[in-house]
């Protein structure tokens, strides 16, 4: 029982790189989230989605870009990476509003 | 916009004693999630709260809702080791989304 899937589990990328973090999940989940996690920040929304073909914008969405093209995968694109960008990324997932999100293991990436 | 502020953001607990921490926020809302989060891994979930009175116990936490004060508490009962992470609050926000907001997180040691 797999669960939430991110890869990688860590990256180090230079300044203008581009990249996707790939979000996969076998629960059949509706609900899927991004979220940047920095010190003393707690974690904050990037972008969301409620259905394939359905997202939209959370707290901190510039300079991502996401896509749900089916239930199970929701990646996140970094355009052009800034060291701004330098976090934790966590995706989560849940079968909707009244259930709690069930979390990845992150990504670490660092940009330089 | 939905805001979530978790007090203390820092607390060191003796092990044996009784705490509680804090979790408001700013705008209706009726479902509530607390979750632990241990160094460097991801995010568990402990407790749904999802109405006005709710109350939730498992081992030595209890968490409670007061959607009328617009907060919600997590109790410890006799502070152990184990106990020591970072606890963080989760709001939905109102409307048929999937837009959840955390707080900062509040740190937990006990120390023996």
């Amino acid at each position: 029982n797999a669960g939430v899937t991110q890869t990688p589990k860590f990256q180090v990328l230079k300044t203008g790189q581009s990249m996707t973090l790939q979000c996969a999940q076998d629960m059949n989940h509706e609900y899927m989230s991004w979220y940047r996690q920095d010190p003393g920040m707690g974690l904050r929304l990037i972008h969301y989605s409620v259905g394939a073909g359905i997202t939209d914008q959370g707290e901190v969405p510039n300079g991502y870009n996401v896509s749900r093209s089916t239930t199970e995968d929701f990646p996140l694109r970094l355009l052009s990476a800034a060291p701004s960008q330098t976090s934790v990324y966590f995706c989560a997932s849940r079968t909707g509003r009244n259930q709690p999100q069930h979390f990845g293991d992150g990504t670490r990436l660092s940009i330089l | 916009e939905l805001k979530v502020e978790q007090n203390p953001l820092f607390l060191s607990m003796q092990e044996g004693k009784n705490y509680t921490i804090y979790c408001n926020y700013s705008t209706t809302s009726d479902r509530l999630y607390w979750y632990r989060q241990d160094p460097g891994k991801s995010l568990e979930s402990l407790f749904v709260l999802l109405s006005n009175g709710a109350v939730k116990q498992e081992g030595r936490l209890m968490a409670s809702l007061d959607t009328k004060a617009r907060l919600s508490t997590l109790h410890i009962t006799a502070a152990v080791h184990d106990l020591s992470a970072t606890y963080f609050c989760a709001v939905d926000s109102t409307g048929g989304n999937n837009r959840l907001a955390f707080g900062k997180g509040n740190q937990v040691v006990v120390i023996p």
